[in-house]
């Protein structure tokens, strides 16, 4: 199947500053989701970007699909910002319609 | 917006009792999917179901069963529950589409077994 892999696992920042969270694949995808799984388990969709960039607030998102990989940007980091971070794709090439999920990247902003 | 019930946010139950966990969804979605989540492990699919009475095989499917009697409940079954399968369990449901369509998650049920 395809493979997912988010950098860094852990990132740990000042209350103010930016981020980039990266996502690779290893395959074509139909779907590219951005999730953010707060303290108490919930996952919010930030983004459903298969290809190009989309904004929303302080929070941006890119996905190159020719080359692979989609980047997560958070500019003027809040506490609230704080939890885990996943991306998840739909292989184009795999004949069904699920979702592969990373492993995450868990984000820390320290006040 | 769409909205995706789970039926409990915690859940306690013994080992070899059987389980069941309730999901509802508010928007006539055809395909629903219950996940896992572990630490360092991600979420992992167990069983997803494109149509009523229809399921598939996820990624880790022993010790779970699934049931679809209508389009908008998707029950998980721990047929005889285990200690392993403590965990952190999301449903999710999205529309089928030629190409991918978002899927929308409920906010989960940590069920522990003792």
């Amino acid at each position: 199947g395809i493979q997912v892999e988010q950098s860094p696992p852990d990132l740990i920042l000042q209350e103010g500053a930016n981020s980039t969270l990266r996502c690779n694949f290893s395959d074509s995808v139909n779907n590219l989701q951005w999730f953010h799984q707060n303290p108490w388990g919930q996952l919010i969709n930030l983004f459903y970007i298969p290809s190009g960039t989309k904004q929303n607030g302080r929070l941006s998102a890119t996905t190159v699909a020719t080359e692979r990989y989609s980047l997560l940007y958070i500019s003027s980091s809040q506490t609230t910002d704080s939890g885990v971070y996943f991306c998840a794709v739909e292989g184009a090439n795999f004949g069904n319609e699920k979702l592969t999920f990373g492993t995450g990247t868990r984000l820390t902003i320290i006040p | 917006d769409v909205k995706v019930t789970q039926s409990s946010r915690y859940l306690v139950k013994r080992t070899g009792e059987k389980v069941f966990l309730e999901c509802v969804q508010d928007m006539d979605h055809e395909n629903m999917f219950w996940y896992r989540q572990d630490p360092g492990l991600g979420l992992r699919l167990i069983y997803f179901s494109y149509d009523v009475k229809m399921k598939e095989k996820g990624d880790i499917p022993e010790g779970y069963s699934v049931s679809r009697e209508k389009k908008e409940r998707f029950s998980l079954i721990l047929e005889s529950a285990s200690t392993n399968q403590t965990s952190m369990y999301l449903c999710a449901s999205n529309s089928r589409g030629g190409w991918g369509q978002p899927q929308h998650f409920g906010d989960g049920t940590r069920l522990s077994i003792l």
